[in-house]
């Protein structure tokens, strides 16, 4: 069973930083680009930033570029998004998913505030 | 960057058709995605590829495709579709969603 569970959200105060993690099991993680994606309280969902199977071809929305980066290490079946300066409008639930869209996480809620 | 607009709500009664638009340039060029997602739930993949349904999506799910718009369609909704809906695309280093489209039915 494809599994995609994403853990490391929190409460962080403005200009913190925090890192996401996302463990992926039941399929071959090497094999798969990935993608994060969130959602604020109530709003619609945001492309956040995209990675491919072997991180050779990284991509980021204009909102979080030069904030956020996202990893993976495919030996350990997981992905990640490094979180800094973050910003009230940062707060969001985010999902890491297959970049075929077909599996998704249940989402790791971040909050920026003071 | 570029955009794709949806309208912010459809309406229908049980076992009506619901139709659902989404409109961008880069929908001429570009494939569709359609998302179904309900309170407090992940986004579940319902249309690929502008008109493919994954298994296990009812068929009363479709898309179509015409130009710069593509269409999702629900024959004879149900309560249980009753959701957010939100049409994506990938073009080059970007990808977007749409603003989404709640669907009421009752």
């Amino acid at each position: 069973e494809v599994q995609l569970v994403e853990s490391g959200g929190g409460l962080v105060q403005p200009g913190g930083s925090l890192r996401l993690s996302c463990a992926a099991s039941g399929f071959t993680f090497s094999s798969y680009s990935m993608n994060w994606v969130r959602q604020a309280p109530g709003k619609g969902l945001e492309w956040v930033s995209y990675i491919s199977s072997s991180s050779s071809t990284i991509y980021y929305a204009d909102s979080v570029k030069g904030r956020f980066t996202i990893s993976r290490d495919n030996a350990k079946n997981s992905l990640y998004l490094q979180m800094n300066s973050l910003r009230d409008e940062d707060t969001a639930v985010y999902y890491c998913a297959r970049a075929s869209s077909d599996y998704w996480g249940q989402g790791t809620l971040v909050t920026v505030s003071s | 960057s570029y955009e794709l607009t949806q309208p912010s709500s459809v309406s229908v009664s049980p076992g009506q058709t619901a139709r659902i638009t989404c409109s961008g340039d880069v929908l001429a060029k570009k494939y569709a995605r359609w998302f179904q997602q309900k309170p407090g739930q992940a986004p579940v993949l319902v249309i690929y590829k502008d008109s493919e349904r994954p298994s296990g999506i009812p068929e009363r799910f479709s898309g179509s495709s015409s130009g710069t718009t593509v269409t999702l369609t629900i024959s004879g909704a149900q309560v249980e579709d009753e959701a957010d809906y939100y049409c994506y695309s990938a073009a080059d280093n970007n990808r977007v969603f749409g603003g989404g489209t709640k669907l009421t039915v009752l």
